[in-house]
């Protein structure tokens, strides 16, 4: 159980154009998900926080508008990185997470994406 | 400071060894302590979940946290190839109703264990 699937693995697209990265809980339902992002050999940096139905929130220095993300059930979350440059180029990581009990995030696969 | 203190390593040893991976905190409030392993281009794996000082072991794995001291352990036994991974420590303050707790993350240790 416990399963969080990304869609796509791996996405390479052209500088200007805008990629929308799917984040699915397959066998529970996520109040929360998270969204991070990680560099090559370092740690995992959290973008923001997103709750079904509401506006997510976003870390300091994380650029709501470039990196619109919409919780719209309580299974899907998407993350569309808007005017892609090079510079957004990196491993995006969601993760899924219930309220209440161990509130244990479970992290998908994550999506590697190339802006050439 | 960070808030969470983990040697990036990497760390080598040979097939069979004990393995100590360490993460030092400085918030107090962090309740909740986690290890994760993360293979190369994968998302993370949630390896133990702890909350109480002490111990708690999992098959080859053990972790140990001491609170008084900010300081949370995994040790693996018998360490094999496979466990050839960067591992992550994670930790979080007490949980409330409104919404899951973030997790801050150490920044991980690239371990290798050869054959």
């Amino acid at each position: 159980g416990a399963v969080v699937s990304q869609h796509p693995s791996r996405v390479i697209c052209k500088s200007g154009t805008s990629v929308k990265i799917e984040c699915r809980s397959l066998d529970f339902q996520a109040t929360t998900m998270f969204w991070y992002r990680q560099f090559p050999k370092k740690s995992l940096m959290l973008m923001a926080t997103s709750n079904e139905g509401s506006k997510a929130t976003y870390e300091q220095g994380v650029e709501k508008d470039k990196f619109l993300i919409n919780h719209a059930s309580l299974t899907l979350s998407t993350l569309t990185v808007t005017s892609a440059h090079p510079e957004d180029s990196s491993f995006y990581i969601c993760s899924a997470s219930t309220v209440g009990g161990a509130d244990e995030q479970f992290f998908g696969p994550g999506t590697r994406l190339t802006v050439l | 400071q960070k808030e969470v203190e983990q040697d990036p390593g990497p760390l080598s040893v040979p097939e069979g060894a004990i393995v100590s991976l360490n993460c030092t905190y400085s918030n107090s409030a962090f309740q909740y302590f986690m290890w994760y392993r993360q293979y190369s281009r994968k998302g993370p794996e949630l390896l133990m979940y702890t909350y109480s000082s002490g111990n708690k072991e999992d098959g080859r794995f053990t972790a140990q946290v001491d609170k008084s001291s900010k300081y949370i352990s995994l040790f693996i036994r018998d360490s094999q190839p496979s466990d050839s991974a960067t591992y992550l420590c994670a930790m979080k303050t007490l949980m409330y109703s409104g919404s899951a707790r973030q997790l801050t993350f150490g920044s991980g240790t690239q371990l290798t264990v050869l054959p």
